[in-house]
């Protein structure tokens, strides 16, 4: 079956835009997460929904990102105002049902460069 | 909040034993351990995951030790596709940290 599909694969944005990256997990999935990875570094988580709401946004760095599932299946990655230091590939991630025991599937991610 | 620490790189011969290991020393007792991998420009890719008991898949085994503080994440026979960034996380607390690089030597 299809897996998790993320678009647009490569975004640039000039410093000051404001960005939206989507996230279509697997069907029937529960829970979403969005991790940020850098360059050479590991995945670092963002927030997590599961189903429609919103458990968890500590990773968010600031109040210019923002993250939505209103109907508890795709997903969206807000970023206004970008900034240089938001470059990075954008991972989201999707799960079965309870976050303990489940493993995630990612997507292929988006990465995001701010000029 | 419990951590994983894992080597930063390891070289292993091709089709010979790899041994990975991550120490996660503050480990709670509902913890589970997974395992990812992260080949170039892909996302992650599961493994396998355990909790106490060792375990068996098609693509690896996990061993964990007895007090859970640590496990090691085992390839049987390392071929040139395993060549990938591995993640010990412990599951519910989405930390992956640098991971440990697999160089495969043919």
């Amino acid at each position: 079956g299809a897996g998790v599909s993320q678009s647009p694969r490569y975004k640039v944005a000039k410093r000051g835009q404001d960005v939206a990256l989507r996230c279509d997990p697997i069907s029937g999935h529960v829970s979403l997460f969005w991790y940020q990875q850098a360059l050479g570094q590991g995945p670092e988580f963002l927030t997590y929904f599961q189903n429609e709401a919103q458990l968890d946004k500590s990773g968010l760095p600031s109040d210019r990102f923002f993250a939505e599932r209103p109907e508890g299946s795709v997903s969206t990655l807000k970023i206004q105002r970008t900034q240089q230091e938001d470059s990075a590939v954008y991972l989201c991630a999707s799960s079965l049902a309870r976050v303990f025991t489940y493993e995630q599937y990612f997507g292929p991610g988006t990465r995001l460069t701010v000029t | 909040d419990a951590k994983t620490t894992q080597p930063n790189s390891m070289e292993s011969n091709e089709e010979e034993p790899v041994h990975l290991p991550c120490n996660h020393s503050t480990i709670s007792g509902t913890d589970y351990i997974h395992w990812y991998r992260q080949l170039p420009s892909q996302g992650p890719e599961y493994v396998i995951h355990g909790l106490t008991s060792n375990v068996n898949n098609r693509m690896a085994s996990l061993a964990i030790a007895e007090d859970r503080k640590s496990s090691t994440l085992i390839l049987h026979r390392a071929t040139l596709r395993d060549a990938a960034v591995y993640y010990c996380i412990l599951r519910n607390q989405f930390y992956f940290g640098t991971g440990t690089s697999l160089t495969v030597i043919p």
